[in-house]
């Protein structure tokens, strides 16, 4: 059971674009929302996260909008950088552990 | 910022021998998870542990997969035997409390192939 659905797969933007990563989840009770982003050979970081009392979360040039009646939550990277390429995991989590989505390899051209 | 440490970085053992992967957690921290990854898939959540005990498993976590932290020395992932589909990148991660709105420091992960 895929508790948290993400899309899309991968994505190609060039620089200097707002490259936009989607996530949903079905079980109402996560309550904190994450997004990590994993370079190749490398472990998850921690890139910006929202709590479900706000529906925007800015840092930088990261915004995380989050609609709880939809149960949808995206990241918006404006200015794309190559140095953006990389995976991008959204998470979802309650008092148990997280659950991530599946990744979308993002793919900025210069 | 934060370290988990993972030993070793790689590992290849023949199917059906013991292999235990060790996890150095950020040191004030108090909950523990192991998660699998296959080469270019998601992140498949393991088990986490906290206080000594087990706190929550998925079904990927088989019978043949046990964690401890004996002593507040490594939290460590033993597969015993292991097979073939074993094979995959094994992440350690840690949390300073409950996994609710916690970060997640992850190690740098430890790459398993099995034969």
């Amino acid at each position: 059971q895929q508790q948290v659905r993400q899309s899309p797969q991968s994505l190609t933007v060039w620089e200097g674009e707002t490259a936009i990563l989607n996530c949903s989840y079905e079980d109402s009770t996560f309550d904190y929302f994450p997004w990590y982003h994993q370079f190749p050979g490398e472990s998850p970081a921690l890139l910006i996260a929202i709590r479900p009392v706000s529906n925007k979360k800015e840092d930088g040039r990261f915004t995380i909008f989050f609609n709880k009646r939809e149960k949808k939550f995206s990241l918006h990277i404006a200015d794309s950088q190559p140095g953006d390429s990389a995976t991008y995991f959204c998470a979802a989590n309650n008092n148990n552990a997280p659950r991530f989505g599946a990744g979308t390899k993002l793919s900025v051209k210069p | 910022g934060p370290k988990v440490l993972q030993i070793p970085s790689h590992q290849i053992i023949d199917m059906g021998q013991m292999v235990t992967l060790n996890c150095d957690p950020v040191s004030n921290h108090l909950y523990f998870y192991w998660y699998k990854q296959i080469l270019g898939q998601q992140m498949e959540f393991l088990v986490n542990f906290y206080n000594g005990k087990v706190m929550e498993k998925s079904k990927l976590f088989k019978d043949q997969f046990s964690v401890e932290r004996p002593d507040g020395s490594y939290f460590t992932l033993k597969i015993q035997p292991t097979a073939l589909e074993d094979s995959a990148v094994y992440f350690c991660a840690s949390s300073p409390g409950t996994g609710g709105q916690d970060t997640q420091y992850f190690g740098p992960g430890t790459r398993l192939l099995v034969l």
